[in-house]
């Protein structure tokens, strides 16, 4: 049973870039979440994604947007990166029926 | 005030004694709530979930939830020093349903 996968582990940016980051769902989930969890911090909850719609969204700019394909995969775009916007970037799955999330690996973005 | 706030740590208990681990939220309205553990330089991994009043056992964990107080906690029994991580608290429903809103952690050590 295939667990939540993301690409990459690890992505080293500058200030004003974009980055894209990727997830593939726990086999048999349909809805993904994406997370970003500073250093001592619990994650904080970015969006989520459903029927490849955006159904709920934290208190996160603009900035960050995503996409969730027929698949279920999806996408985490940051645009115009800030050296705040370093962190572990995590994707979360589940399925409809049920409130718990699995996390997949994370990607640690570095912005200098 | 913080939606979700864990006892502050860092936790230190010896081998084979009880750890516990406590949490309380600010929403009354939630309805789900995990535990998730951390390793260092690793992503969070579920190990409890609890939606009723009263206590969950898995093995050496127990969860105890008690909606009125607005508190829920973690019992590790016969702690091991593998079980040295940092412990989340995380919940769900209410206002914020189908997101997870993180506590800080609770850093956890068990020493041989």
């Amino acid at each position: 049973d295939a667990g939540v996968t993301q690409s990459p582990t690890h992505l080293i940016k500058t200030r004003g870039q974009q980055v894209t980051l990727r997830c593939s769902p726990k086999s048999g989930h349909d809805t993904v979440s994406w997370y970003q969890q500073a250093l001592g911090q619990g994650p904080q909850f970015i969006f989520q994604y459903y029927e490849e719609e955006e159904r709920q969204r934290g208190n996160f700019p603009d900035r960050f947007s995503g996409h969730q394909f027929p698949n279920y995969s999806s996408e985490l775009n940051v645009n115009a990166l800030l050296l705040g916007d370093s962190a572990l970037y995590l994707c979360a799955s589940r399925t409809t029926g049920s409130m718990a999330q699995y996390f997949g690996p994370g990607t640690r973005l570095l912005v200098l | 005030q913080k939606e979700v706030e864990q006892n502050s740590g860092p936790l230190s208990v010896p081998e084979g004694a009880i750890a516990s681990l406590n949490c309380t939220y600010s929403d009354r309205g939630s309805q789900s709530f995990f535990w998730y553990r951390q390793y260092s330089g690793k992503s969070p991994e579920l190990i409890m979930f609890i939606y009723s009043n009263g206590d969950k056992e898995d093995g050496r964990f127990t969860a105890q939830l008690n909606k009125a107080s607005q508190y829920v906690s973690l019992l590790i029994r016969d702690s091991q020093p593998s079980d040295s991580a940092t412990y989340l608290c995380a919940v769900t429903g209410g206002t914020s349903y189908g997101k997870l809103t993180f506590g800080q952690g609770t850093i956890l050590t068990v020493h041989p």
